[in-house]
C-alpha cells in the first residue's frame, strides 16, 4: 500500500491571497504523481501529472512542483479567489496502483 | 463521448441485501477501478482490472465482488450489504494506471440501514 499525506488538510484563504500545501509520498518505486481538484458534489478533475524530479506544471493561477528525490510535491495558488474553493486530491503512483491523500480542503473567503 | 457513467445515482439498502453498482466507459480505457469514499479517509481503492478478464483487488475489497467481461464494463456487486458499507462510490477508468490521467464517474451514494 502506497502511504501519501497531504498537510494541512484544510485552510481558509482571504480572496487574493496566495497559499501552498504539501503531498508526501514514498520516494522508493515512484513513477507518477497527479494532482486531481474536487468540488463538492462533482468528480475528481485532473489538474497536473508530473513524472521527473523537478517537474514545474502550471494551469492558470495554479502550479505544482515536484521532488521525487525526497519523496515531496507542493500546489500553489496564486491570488486566490472564491471558484479555487475545493478539495485538491494528492495521488501516486506505483505497482500498477494509483493510491490517493485525504485531501487539502481549501476554503476561500471573499 | 459520454465519458464515465455509474448507475444509480443514490440507493437505500436494508443490512443483508445485494445489489450491483454499475459503471461503464466509453473511451476504450484498459484500466478501470472502484473507489470509496468516507469522511476523513478521503479516496480508497476497492478493486481494480487492468483489462478485460483481469482483476484484482485494493485496499478495501472486503464484502465487495468484481468482474470485467467487457472493456466497456465494470460492476461492484455488494453481497450482502452493511451499515459499514454506506459510503459514497465512484468508478474511475484510465488508459493504463501508472502515468495516465483517471477519469471519474459522478459517483453513487449507498445508505445501508
Amino acid at each position: 500500500i502506497l502511504n501519501v499525506e497531504q498537510s494541512p488538510q484544510s485552510l481558509h484563504v482571504q480572496e487574493g491571497d496566495s497559499t501552498n500545501f504539501t503531498c508526501s509520498f514514498p520516494s522508493s518505486n515512484f513513477y507518477a504523481l497527479h494532482w486531481y481538484r474536487w468540488e463538492t458534489a462533482k468528480s475528481p478533475e485532473a489538474l497536473f501529472v508530473m513524472t521527473l524530479n523537478g517537474d514545474e506544471k502550471k494551469k492558470g493561477r495554479i502550479s505544482a512542483t515536484l521532488n521525487t528525490k525526497e519523496g515531496y510535491s507542493y500546489l500553489y495558488i496564486k491570488g486566490s479567489q472564491p471558484e479555487d474553493s475545493a478539495t485538491y486530491l494528492c495521488a501516486c503512483t506505483g505497482n500498477n496502483r494509483l493510491a490517493f491523500g485525504k485531501g487539502n480542503q481549501v476554503v476561500v473567503i471573499p | 463521448n459520454a465519458g464515465v457513467t455509474q448507475t444509480p445515482k443514490f440507493q437505500v439498502l436494508k443490512t443483508g441485501q445485494s445489489m450491483t453498482l454499475q459503471c461503464a466507459q466509453d473511451m476504450n480505457h484498459e484500466y478501470m477501478s472502484w473507489y470509496r469514499q468516507d469522511p476523513g479517509m478521503g479516496l480508497r481503492l476497492i478493486h481494480y482490472s487492468v483489462g478485460a478478464g483481469i482483476t484484482d483487488q485494493g485496499e478495501v475489497p472486503n464484502g465487495y465482488n468484481v468482474s470485467r467481461s467487457t472493456t466497456e464494463d465494470f460492476p461492484l456487486r455488494l453481497l450482502s450489504a452493511a451499515p459499514s458499507q454506506t459510503s459514497v462510490y465512484f468508478c474511475a477508468s484510465s488508459y493504463g494506471t501508472r502515468l495516465e490521467t483517471q477519469y471519474f464517474g459522478p459517483g453513487t451514494r449507498l445508505l445501508v440501514l
